[in-house]
């Protein structure tokens, strides 16, 4: 149980275009999931918290206009990279918060975002 | 703000061996969690195990174990029987009881290898 999926597992784009990352729990209602950006060789940086109906809440230097996160269910949010450019490339995690607060989060299995 | 340190950026261990990742943290907070986190090349986060601060008895799960000491801020993991599929990134992260809507601080993470 708990399973979160991720989509897509691997993405190239071109510079200047928008690109959506999906994450879904499969077999749970999750009123709050995580986005995070993961640089080579470094830790999660927790970029947004997404709870269902309401607005994200955005980590301190993390662009709204840029990340636009969508979380119109409780199993699917959306991270939308808006007119992407070379140093936006990064592992994007996301995570969803099962049940009630205190619970660990599960992740999903990460997208690979590149943008030439 | 917490902050959670991980001082050794690389282990390696002998497969059958013992090895003891070390993670300190800073917080003001009475009542937290504490977890170590996974992450294999396939670069998934997989939960290895989880300690309420409340509670004195250090964690076990299988062939991991924890050594909690809350007063000195240190929450340590050991890994015993190294098996290959143990060769990971593993982080600690911390957590604060019921606010926040439990978001995570991680540390930077030990790459732990382990050697046939």
């Amino acid at each position: 149980g708990a399973v979160v999926s991720q989509h897509p597992s691997w993405v190239i784009c071109k510079s200047g275009t928008s690109v959506k990352i999906e994450c879904r729990s499969l077999d749970f209602q999750a009123t709050t999931m995580f986005w995070y950006r993961q640089f080579p060789k470094q830790s999660l940086m927790l970029m947004a918290t997404s709870n269902e109906g309401s607005k994200a809440t955005y980590e301190q230097g993390v662009e709204k206009d840029k990340f636009l996160i969508n979380h119109a269910s409780l199993t699917l949010s959306t991270l939308t990279v808006t007119s992407a450019h070379p140093e936006d490339s990064s592992f994007y995690i996301c995570s969803a918060l099962q049940g009630t607060p205190n619970q660990p989060q599960h992740f999903g299995d990460g997208t690979r975002l590149s943008i030439l | 703000a917490q902050t959670v340190t991980q001082s050794q950026p690389e282990m390696s261990v002998q497969e059958a061996e013992t090895v003891t990742l070390s993670c300190t943290y800073d917080t003001s907070e009475n009542n937290y969690y504490l977890f170590w986190y996974k992450q294999p090349p396939s670069r998934q986060m997989i939960l290895v195990i989880r300690q309420e601060a409340y509670k004195q008895q250090n964690a076990t799960e299988n062939r991991f174990s924890v050594n909690f000491q809350k007063a000195a801020k240190s929450f340590s993991l050991k890994i015993s029987d190294s098996q290959l599929g143990d060769t990971a990134m593993y982080f600690c992260a911390f957590m604060k009881h019921g606010a926040a809507g439990n978001k995570l601080t991680f540390g930077g993470g030990t790459r732990v290898l382990v050697k046939p």
